[in-house]
């Protein structure tokens, strides 16, 4: 049974560029949300989907926008890239039901 | 003040030891109470989780949670080298611990 997976892996854009990573979740979970990961940070909440809707928002502006799919995968975009925006960007998905969040292996985005 | 205070470390102890891991928080709305684990360049592994006070033991691992003085332990038996790596407590006030707020992580080393 895959876990949640990412991709890509890593990736270098230019400032004022845009980005899109996408998410696959684990399989049986209908529920993904996005953390953005500063180096010697814990994450931080950006978004949740379910239902193809967002349903929560963390403290991110509108650059930040996603979307879910019928099959539940994700995507998150990021407009007008700056180079505060590097970090490491982690998807987690869980079922519904459930508390428990699985986190993916992260994409590493670097803005220079 | 950050919702979640956590002592960065790093922490290094002798293969065996007794590992205390600690946060306190601010938000008394927090109902779930999580510990994950990250490894170097990979996503956060959860440990567990629990509801509220009390404590919970999973192995070698036991997770503590004191709503009234706002602070939440893991502790960790018997540490292993393999249990080298950053540790995160997070939080949830929501009933579907959708949004999770963590702390910014502790490094821990275990030395053989």
């Amino acid at each position: 049974d895959a876990g949640v997976t990412q991709s890509p892996t890593h990736l270098i854009k230019t400032r004022g560029q845009q980005v899109t990573l996408r998410c696959s979740p684990k399989s049986g979970h209908d529920t993904v949300s996005w953390y953005q990961q500063a180096l010697g940070q814990g994450p931080q909440f950006i978004f949740q989907y379910y239902e193809e809707e967002e349903r929560q928002r963390g403290n991110f502006p509108d650059r930040f926008s996603g979307h879910q799919f019928p099959n539940y995968s994700s995507e998150l975009n990021v407009n007008a890239l700056l180079l505060g925006d590097s970090a490491l960007y982690l998807c987690a998905s869980r079922a519904g039901t459930e508390i428990a969040s699985y986190f993916g292996p992260g994409t590493r985005l670097t803005v220079t | 003040q950050k919702e979640v205070e956590q002592d960065p470390g790093p922490l290094s102890v002798p293969e065996g030891a007794i590992v205390s891991l600690n946060c306190t928080y601010s938000n008394s709305a927090f109902q779930y109470f999580m510990w994950y684990r990250q490894y170097s360049r990979k996503g956060p592994e959860l440990l567990m989780y629990t509801y509220s006070s009390g404590n919970k033991e999973d192995g070698r691992f036991t997770a503590q949670v004191d709503k009234s003085s706002k602070y939440i332990s893991l502790f960790i038996r018997d540490s292993q080298p393999s249990d080298s790596a950053t540790y995160l407590c997070a939080m949830s006030a929501d009933s579907s611990a959708s949004k999770i707020i963590f702390g910014s992580g502790t490094r821990l080393s275990i030395r053989p």
